[in-house]
C-alpha cells in the first residue's frame, strides 16, 4: 500500500531563517506531488505541484520554492522566512485523487 | 477555469440528525468529485468520491449525489455522531493529471 511521510510535524523558525520541509511517498512510482498551505481556519491553497522528477509548477508567486530531486521526494524550501509564511503545510500525492500527509505546522516568529 | 463553491461554511446539527453539504462547480468538463474530512491538526482524508458516470454513491452513513446538468454535488451524512465533527472539503477535477479545484470548506459541528 502507498504511504506518505511528511516531517517535521511542528516547526518554529525566526524571521529570515531558511526552511526545508521534506515529503516522501512509498509504494507507488511517478506520482503527482503537491504542496499546499492552509491558513488557520481557511481552505487549501495549492503552492506547487510536480508531475515528474525536476518538473515543478508554481501556482502562487511567493517566498517559497519546491524541488523534486527523486521520483518520490518533494521538498519545500525558503531562503528567508517571512512572518506571512506561517501556516499549516501539507504534502500530497495522487493522480486524480489527492492523498495527504499529516502536515507541518510552521510558526515564523 | 474551474471554480468550486461550497455551502454552508458552518453547519451545526443535533447528534443523530442528518447533515448535507453542497458544492457547485463551473467547468462542465469536470468529471471527478471527491470529498475530504479534515480533523483538527491533521491532513485531509478522502472519505468518498464520485465520477460523472454515476449519480449517487453510498458508503455506510455517507453518500454523495451528483447532478451534472445543474453542476452541483452534495455530501449527505446520516445518523451523525460526535466523531463526524470536522471540516469537510469538496473538490472537482477534469481527471487524471489535472488539478483538484477545492471548495472553501464546511465546519460541521455535531451537538450532543
Amino acid at each position: 500500500s502507498q504511504t506518505i511521510h511528511q516531517w517535521p510535524a511542528t516547526l518554529v523558525q525566526p524571521v529570515g531563517s531558511p526552511l526545508s520541509l521534506e515529503c516522501t511517498v512509498e509504494g507507488t512510482s511517478n506520482p503527482n506531488l503537491y504542496w499546499y498551505r492552509q491558513a488557520a481556519g481557511r481552505g487549501l491553497q495549492l503552492l506547487f505541484y510536480s508531475v515528474g522528477i525536476g518538473q515543478i509548477s508554481s501556482e502562487v508567486p511567493q517566498n517559497l520554492s519546491a524541488s523534486r530531486p527523486q521520483d518520490r521526494q518533494f521538498i519545500l524550501s525558503s531562503k528567508k522566512l517571512l512572518l506571512s509564511d506561517s501556516g499549516f503545510y501539507l504534502c500530497a500525492w495522487g493522480r486524480t485523487e489527492a492523498f495527504f500527509g499529516q502536515g507541518t505546522r510552521l510558526t515564523v516568529v | 477555469g474551474e471554480n468550486v463553491e461550497q455551502h454552508p461554511s458552518t453547519l451545526s446539527v443535533q447528534e443523530g440528525d442528518s447533515a448535507v453539504i453542497k458544492c457547485t462547480y463551473s467547468d462542465s468538463a469536470s468529471n471527478y468529485f471527491p470529498w475530504y474530512k479534515q480533523e483538527l491538526g491533521k491532513g485531509p482524508q478522502l472519505i468518498i468520491d464520485i465520477r460523472s458516470n454515476v449519480g449517487e454513491k453510498k458508503d455506510q452513513r455517507i453518500a454523495v449525489t451528483l447532478n451534472k446538468t445543474a453542476k452541483h454535488f452534495s455530501l449527505h451524512i446520516t445518523e451523525t455522531q460526535p466523531e463526524d465533527s470536522a471540516v469537510y472539503f469538496c473538490a472537482a477535477s477534469p481527471g487524471s493529471n489535472y488539478q483538484l479545484i477545492w471548495g472553501a470548506g464546511t465546519k460541521l459541528i455535531i451537538k450532543p
